[in-house]
């Protein structure tokens, strides 16, 4: 059974980056029916796709954050990683990694449990 | 781009159906095939119940159900029960320039 695990620092303050990790079980990060994905939620608000990793490096990011974005993946590991540069109070959020299906569908079909990340100083 | 549009809230009572509606535009509906539903209850990680428009993952109950008609997608949830009660998310993959992009979520409140 899949599990997407997220960690990383639950508090980071503004201006400095904000950096994720998801580790992936019960399945290769090497597949080739899968992206992997960061989605994320603000407090009350609604979610919001962030960006998505292939395991050979291609990468599709959300236009409103790719000039402080970075997703990388480490096949060795088995796990992806998110950066996020110059955070401000608004990205504030539960982040999620989740597995991107673009085999059969198009939808994420597995979903981490989510971390609180707070930025304040 | 916008997000599609969905309802703030939805309620029903026990045993009724009701329907989420998650309109779009044809940017966000670039493919007729590509919408999926999410069922998220705080604390949890959100649950994929429909993909390309009217599929079930298996495991899903056969109270959800999806459908799709020019830029409106609609989730229907037949029979509802008390464990319905989440939020809802409707996901359409949209431009090029932005894959995915999530509806603006939907409460539903079992009466």
């Amino acid at each position: 059974q899949l599990q997407l695990q997220e960690s990383g620092p639950g508090l980071v303050k503004p201006s400095e980056t904000l950096s994720l990790t998801c580790s992936v079980s019960g399945g290769s990060i090497s597949s080739s029916y899968y992206y992997w994905a960061w989605i994320r939620q603000p407090p009350g608000k609604g979610l919001e796709w962030i960006g998505s990793i292939f395991h050979s490096g291609s990468f599709s990011y959300n236009p409103s954050l790719e000039s402080q974005l970075t997703i990388s993946v480490d096949t060795s590991m088995n796990q992806f990683s998110l950066r996020l540069n110059s955070v401000t109070a608004a990205d504030t959020a539960m982040y999620y990694c989740a597995r991107d299906v673009v085999g059969e569908g198009v939808y994420f079909d597995s979903w981490g449990q989510g971390t609180l990340v707070t930025v304040s100083s | 781009q916008s997000a599609p549009t969905q309802p703030a809230s939805v309620s029903g009572s026990p045993g009724q159906s009701i329907t989420i509606s998650c309109i779009g535009t044809s940017s966000d509906f670039r493919s007729n095939d590509f919408v999926s539903w999410y069922q998220h209850h705080p604390g949890k990680a959100p649950k994929v119940l429909i993909y390309d428009v009217n599929k079930r993952p298996a495991g899903v109950s056969n109270r959800f159900s999806g459908s799709k008609s020019g830029h409106t997608a609609s989730l229907t949830i037949s029979g509802l029960q008390a464990e319905d009660e989440a939020d809802y998310y409707c996901c359409s993959f949209g431009s090029s320039r932005t894959p995915y992009v999530f509806g603006s979520g939907t409460k539903v409140t079992v009466l």
